[in-house]
């Protein structure tokens, strides 16, 4: 049973806009969550992590808002650049072990 | 820092060979993770140890999989005999106490023919 899910497979945005992922969970327990951005061939790289005590977290054009009452979570990149093309995964630990969701291709447009 | 450093990166065998990957975690990280990237199944964690202990190895897929972590610099994970179903990415990933953010390495593709 997946425990975080990400229902946008992709998402195709014009450089300079915002770009928008959402992720929603549902084990209640979950009390930190993370977004890793992933290119071809490389492995998972950490973004920006939220714990359940705040509602948003802010680092240079990457945000992520936490909604605690409706079980998600959203990263905002903006502005959106062509080197923010890739895969991005949220997350959320269950003690040691990583749930994540199945992806969201990102694909910034010239 | 250089991060999670793996290697090799590209590993092509046949059949029946040993397979030994390697990792090398981010210092002063405590707990590092063994993971399986297959186009079917996704991200799998394999085993997990923590200061140098194997706490859990139940993704381990069967007992031709074996993972050593002999100190705290140092990690392999080895396949006898490896199998074609065993071609995948894997992944070494580190990390503080958790929960703390894993970092992941590179990746080793691994062809098994």
């Amino acid at each position: 049973d997946q425990q975080v899910k990400q229902n946008s497979p992709s998402l195709s945005v014009q450089e300079g806009r915002i770009s928008i992922l959402n992720c929603d969970y549902t084990n209640s327990m979950f009390d930190y969550f993370l977004w890793y951005k992933k290119y071809p061939a490389e492995g998972p790289t950490f973004l920006i992590s939220i714990s359940s005590i705040k509602d948003k977290n802010e680092d240079g054009r990457f945000t992520v808002f936490l909604n605690k009452s409706a079980k998600h979570l959203s990263l905002h990149i903006v502005p959106s650049q062509p080197g923010d093309s890739a895969v991005y995964f949220c997350a959320a630990p269950d003690d040691y072990k990583l749930s994540f969701g199945a992806g969201t291709t990102v694909t910034v447009r010239a | 820092d250089a991060g999670v450093i793996q290697s090799p990166r590209h590993e092509v065998t046949e059949m029946g060979q040993e397979v030994t990957l390697r990792c090398k975690p981010i210092s002063g990280h405590n707990s590092l993770f063994w993971y399986r990237q297959t186009m079917m199944r996704g991200l799998e964690l394999l085993i997990y140890f923590n200061n140098n202990v194997p706490i859990d190895d139940s993704g381990m897929p069967e007992d031709r999989f074996s993972a050593k972590m002999p100190n705290a610099s140092f990690s392999t994970l080895k396949i006898q005999p490896s199998e074609p179903r065993d071609s995948a990415v894997y992944f070494c990933a580190s990390s503080s106490e958790p929960p703390t953010p894993q970092f992941f390495g590179p990746g080793t593709r691994l062809t098994v023919l």
